[in-house]
């Protein structure tokens, strides 16, 4: 069964504080994605990666940085957690190709920053 | 840049009857067309899509959507809901950025409350 893992399922974290959320897929794919999902506003690209460690900026990058050091691995990273970076994060993970492709997503990642 | 609108944020529908969800796209072309659902807790499920070809595409669950070029619409139609199809429904756009990749952009959702 294919799979994209987010490592965590909750997330509490202090304004200021550096963030990780981890993504891991199963099924080698070459495109990964990072959306925050905000009631309302349906999901929001932050970053994705079309190869290792190739990456490029979606809608709303600012206060987010990314990481793509292996394949299967997309790091989502908050430089320094902001109260507005609360939000459901959501990865997914597709094959390369001309836009048509289903993206498989993980269950997501629910963050609170106090 | 381009946009997907979904206009009804909530909508409340008896069992059994029918279901139509609206979404509206901005782009100078015909992009890649997706309908997703998601339950909750879970993460999102493609529903249908469509580029090319017949306007009219079936998916899974007895959903179809129909593609009208002259209104920019993309409309989600269930002819009879079940309970099960509680959820938040999302239209979305797929565009080629690069060669070897491409972006999603999504729109704001539209909630399905299902009466028994």
């Amino acid at each position: 069964d294919v799979k994209v893992t987010q490592s965590s399922r909750y997330l509490v974290k202090r304004t200021g504080e550096k963030v990780f959320l981890e993504c891991v897929q199963d099924m080698d794919h070459e495109n990964m994605f990072w959306y925050r999902q905000d009631p309302g506003l349906g999901l929001r690209l932050i970053y994705f990666s079309y190869d290792v460690k190739m990456k490029e900026k979606g809608d709303i990058p600012e206060g987010y940085s990314v990481s793509r050091e292996k394949k299967e691995r997309f790091s989502l990273i908050l430089e320094s957690a902001s109260t507005n970076q609360t939000s459901m994060y959501l990865c997914a993970s597709k094959e390369a190709g001309g836009g048509g492709e289903k993206l498989f997503f993980g269950s997501g990642t629910q963050l609170s920053v106090l | 840049a381009q946009s997907v609108t979904q206009p009804d944020i909530h909508i409340t529908v008896s069992e059994g009857a029918s279901l139509e969800l609206r979404c509206n796209y901005s782009y100078g072309a015909t992009p890649y067309l997706f309908w997703y659902v998601q339950s909750p807790g879970q993460g999102l499920q493609l529903l249908l899509k469509y580029f090319s070809g017949d306007t009219l595409v079936q998916g899974i669950k007895g959903f179809e959507a129909e593609f009208k070029r002259s209104q920019s619409s993309f409309n989600l139609r269930k002819p009879s809901v079940h309970w099960s199809d509680a959820a938040e429904y999302f239209c979305a756009v797929g565009l080629l950025v690069k060669a070897a990749g491409n972006k999603l952009t999504f729109g704001g959702g539209t909630r399905v409350l299902v009466k028994p």
